[in-house]
């Protein structure tokens, strides 16, 4: 099965840039998809397919996919932005869906 | 939205069926997913049903033990889950995908129902 790896935290200070990265080999030819996960809430869609923003996402959230690592990148960051956040990819060589492990971002 | 139901407390080796209703949008133009997450634990993707026809696909350690299912006439995804063991014990999530590709994104999620495997 298809590997995807993040780092368990991030921590950044309010109106700074969070950078969440999601290693997996070659998955520059993968379609990236990432979710943000708060206690008690839905799971939310915040980038699709590589940089896509879904209707209603801040544009603070953006997305990129190059080579070995794809980054979700929220600029200006907000205390609400403080939550668990998961990248995830189709593998077609074994038909399954891969989700990285998670990380929990912290709003310092 | 999407909502699950059927969760429960059952015994290791038993069976329990999840249901999921989806509305506000066309139910069959959507392949759907089961992803569940366990206690302090990551997001675990369960199975892929096709919006039509009868494709599935299914996580390694689902193979054989889970079986999804939809009924486009009622709008309801479902998880068939037989011999659970005590490593099942998750909150299962039903999640509509943004097409009838399996590398579509999960754009709609439902709260998720929560299953217990305790003797």
């Amino acid at each position: 099965s298809y590997i995807l790896t993040q780092p368990p935290s991030v921590s950044v200070a309010p109106g700074q840039t969070a950078r969440i990265s999601c290693g997996g080999k070659d998955i520059e030819g993968r379609s990236v998809h990432w979710f943000q996960l708060k206690p008690g809430q839905l799971p939310l869609l915040v980038i699709s397919h590589d940089s896509d923003r879904p209707s209603g996402i801040p544009e603070r959230f953006s997305g990129s996919n190059s080579g070995n690592t794809a980054t979700l990148t929220i600029s200006r960051v907000e205390a609400a932005d403080e939550a668990d956040y998961y990248c995830q990819v189709w593998d077609t060589t074994s038909d399954q869906v891969a989700f990285g492990g998670g990380t929990k971002l912290t709003v310092l | 939205q999407m909502v699950e139901s059927g969760g429960g407390v059952v015994r290791p080796g038993g069976s329990l069926r999840l249901s999921c209703e989806g509305s506000g949008f066309k139910f069959e133009d959507h392949a759907m997913h089961w992803v569940r997450q366990r206690p302090g634990k990551g997001l675990e993707w369960v199975s892929f049903v096709a919006g039509v026809g009868t494709l599935t696909y299914y996580g390694d350690s689902f193979k054989g033990r889970f079986t999804v299912s939809r009924d486009n006439t009622k709008n309801s995804l479902y998880l068939q889950m037989n011999n659970l063991g005590i490593e099942d014990t998750a909150l299962y999530h039903c999640a509509k995908a943004q097409g009838w590709n399996p590398s579509a994104a999960f754009d709609l999620w439902g709260r998720g129902t929560l299953v217990t495997v305790s003797s």
